[in-house]
């Protein structure tokens, strides 16, 4: 079945460092492909998205390419904050599958100044 | 914009019991899904609806069910509770205006069954 994998956690940056968490995936078709975002305290939101091959998303300084030839849809920011801190979860939804999101397990993210 | 609300925050069940977690979506919107997430498991997907029918549903036993109502608001019921059925449970709700709208998530609700 589809599924999401992304890289265990915790990353622990300082602030102004660049950031990559890695997602894979396996899907059949063509999925489209998320990342969300649960600040503390707070409920998960979208963070970007991309629907078709070679799509990036980007939003907030990060940015995501959707690789279709490896199967990969890595997070990065040039330059992060102690603001960024959160959990970070990517997720896909399959072809026609509505709004039904499969998520990786989340990536917990410290920046320290 | 009122976002997504879900009551009640917290509840305690007892083994065999059965609960009834609320959600009230975005005005307007027309989907609600529900997630259950726990640290073993992760994310999940129970289910959506969209207009009162149930239009996806995930891998989970019968004992989880739901229900959509004409202003939109949903519910979702487990029966016969438990112990692994103690989580956080999310419910999202999109306009579904657009391929891949955006879900918007509630709080949650935090269910520990003892």
């Amino acid at each position: 079945g589809d599924s999401v994998t992304q890289m265990e956690g915790p990353v622990t940056l300082s602030e102004e460092a660049f950031l990559t968490i890695n997602c894979t995936y396996t899907a059949t078709g063509y999925p489209s492909l998320f990342w969300y975002v649960q600040y503390p305290g707070e409920g998960l939101q979208l963070l970007l998205k991309a629907t078709k091959a070679d799509d990036k998303g980007s939003n907030k300084g990060f940015e995501a390419t959707y690789r279709k030839e490896t199967t990969s849809f890595h997070l990065e920011k040039g330059s992060v904050q102690v603001s960024d801190s959160a959990v970070y979860f990517c997720a896909l939804s399959p072809a026609g599958g509505y709004n039904k999101l499969i998520f990786g397990a989340g990536t917990r993210l410290a920046v320290h100044p | 914009k009122a976002g997504v609300t879900q009551t009640p925050r917290y509840l305690i069940k007892t083994r065999g019991q059965q609960v009834t977690l609320s959600c009230s979506p975005i005005s307007g919107h027309r989907s609600v899904s529900w997630y259950q997430q726990t640290p073993g498991q992760g994310l999940q997907f129970l289910f959506e609806y969209f207009s009162e029918t149930q239009r996806n549903k995930g891998n989970f036993p019968g004992r989880f069910s739901g229900r959509q109502f004409s202003n939109s608001r949903s519910e979702m019921n487990v029966s016969t509770l438990e112990l692994g059925d103690s989580a956080l449970y999310l419910c999202a709700s999109s306009s579904d205006r657009a391929k891949n709208s955006p879900l918007h998530f509630g709080n949650g609700t935090r269910l520990t069954v003892t």
